[in-house]
This record gives C-alpha cells, structure tokens and sequence, in this order.
C-alpha cells in the first residue's frame, strides 16, 4: 500500500515562527502535492511539484512555500506564520499518468497546525 | 472562480436509504472525476473514479452517474450505512500532471 507519512500531526506555534511541515512518500512517485482544508472551503491547494527540485504555485500560495530535495520528500514551510493560517495541512503524492493508477492521488493523514 | 461545484453541504440520510452528492464542473477539457471519501482524523481517500466515456459506474453499494452534456456528475450510496458517515469530496481533473480542483465537500450522516 502507497504510505503518505506527515512526521507533525499537531502543531502549536506562536505567530511570527517558521514552520516547517515535513512528508515523505514511499511509493516512487513523481508528483506531490500540498493542500490546506478549512471547513467550507474543501481542499484548497498551495503548491505542488512533479519532480525533484521542481515546484509549481497552486491556488493559494501566499504566505507558503515548499522544498522537494529529494523525490520522496516534499516540505511545505511558513516563513512567518499567522493566525489565518491556522489550519489542517496535507499532503498528497500521485505516480505518472498512464501509469497503473497513476491519476490517483494518495493523501497523508493532516497536520493540524494552530498558530497563535 | 470555483471550477467544481459540490452539494448539498451536509446530508443527514436513514440508514438503508440513498444518499446523493451532486457537483458541477465549468471546464470542458476535464476528463477524470473521482471521489474522495474522509473519515474524521483521516486524510481522504479513493472512492470510486469516472472518465466521460462512460455514463456510469458502479463498485458496490456507490455508484457514480456522469453527464457530459450538462456537465455534472453525481455519487449515489446505495443502502446507505452509519459506516458510511463522513465528508465526501467530488473532484475533477485534466489527465496528465494537472492537479486535482476539489469540491467544498459534503458531510453525510446516516442515522439508524
């Protein structure tokens, strides 16, 4: 089975901090991703990548971003954080199109961050 | 712009009786709409997937119904569980390295 692993499920920062929000896949997979979900508002996504070094900008990147070293890890950090960015964080990782499943995209389990 | 448009909101449903989630999309070149289910605590999951060459499809108790023409595309739980309570996520995309564009999600409780 795909593990998408979130090293920090709960986090409490104060506001101003960096923060940094680790994942790791274990699938080989090219592309991730990262999403924040807020009630009423779904999964909104902030940046994702396709491949090591590589970064693109999602719907709300502002106040984000990312790091992709090494094609299993992919970091979301907040330069500064804020108490709007309170919230639950995942990641995601998908393999190539064309590939087995490879539209389906495989979540982590969150990480709720709370800034204060 | 909201490319994927999810509802109802929430969805309280009997235990035994059928639940549907409906969205709607706005752009054409879409052509993958898969559905998320996520239990509490839980990142969400694969549910069930639809291309538009095909009208329907069903995997056990869900089934999806796809409407090219007025582009929408619909998920009906059948015999509906309290197992079944969580948010579901319906979800569009462009084949290839496109990311996903999600709905706002439907928070569906079946009660016994």
């Amino acid at each position: 089975d795909v593990k998408v692993t979130q090293s920090s499920r709960y986090l409490v920062k104060r506001t101003g901090e960096k923060v940094f929000l680790e994942c790791v896949q274990d699938m080989d997979h090219e592309n991730m991703f990262w999403y924040r979900q807020d009630p009423g508002l779904g999964l909104r996504l902030i940046y994702f990548s396709y491949d090591v070094k590589m970064k693109e900008k999602g719907d709300i990147p502002e106040g984000y971003s990312v790091s992709r070293e090494k094609k299993e890890r992919f970091s979301l950090i907040l330069e500064s954080a804020s108490t709007n960015q309170t919230s639950m964080y995942l990641c995601a990782s998908k393999g190539m199109p064309g590939t087995g499943r490879g539209n389906t995209i495989y979540f982590g389990e969150g990480s709720w961050l709370t800034v204060v | 712009q909201q490319q994927v448009k999810q509802s109802p909101q929430s969805l309280i449903v009997q235990k035994g009786g059928i639940s549907i989630i409906n969205c709607a999309y706005e752009n054409t070149a879409f052509d993958y709409f898969p559905w998320y289910q996520q239990f509490p605590g839980k990142g969400p999951a694969l549910l069930i997937a639809i291309r538009p060459d095909v009208s329907e499809k069903k995997e056990g108790r869900f089934t999806i119904s796809f409407n090219k023409s007025a582009k929408q595309f619909s998920l009906h739980i059948m015999d509906s569980q309290p197992g079944d309570s969580a948010t579901y996520f319906c979800a569009a995309a462009i084949s290839g390295n496109t990311p996903l564009v999600f709905g706002k999600g439907t928070r569906l409780s079946v009660i016994a």
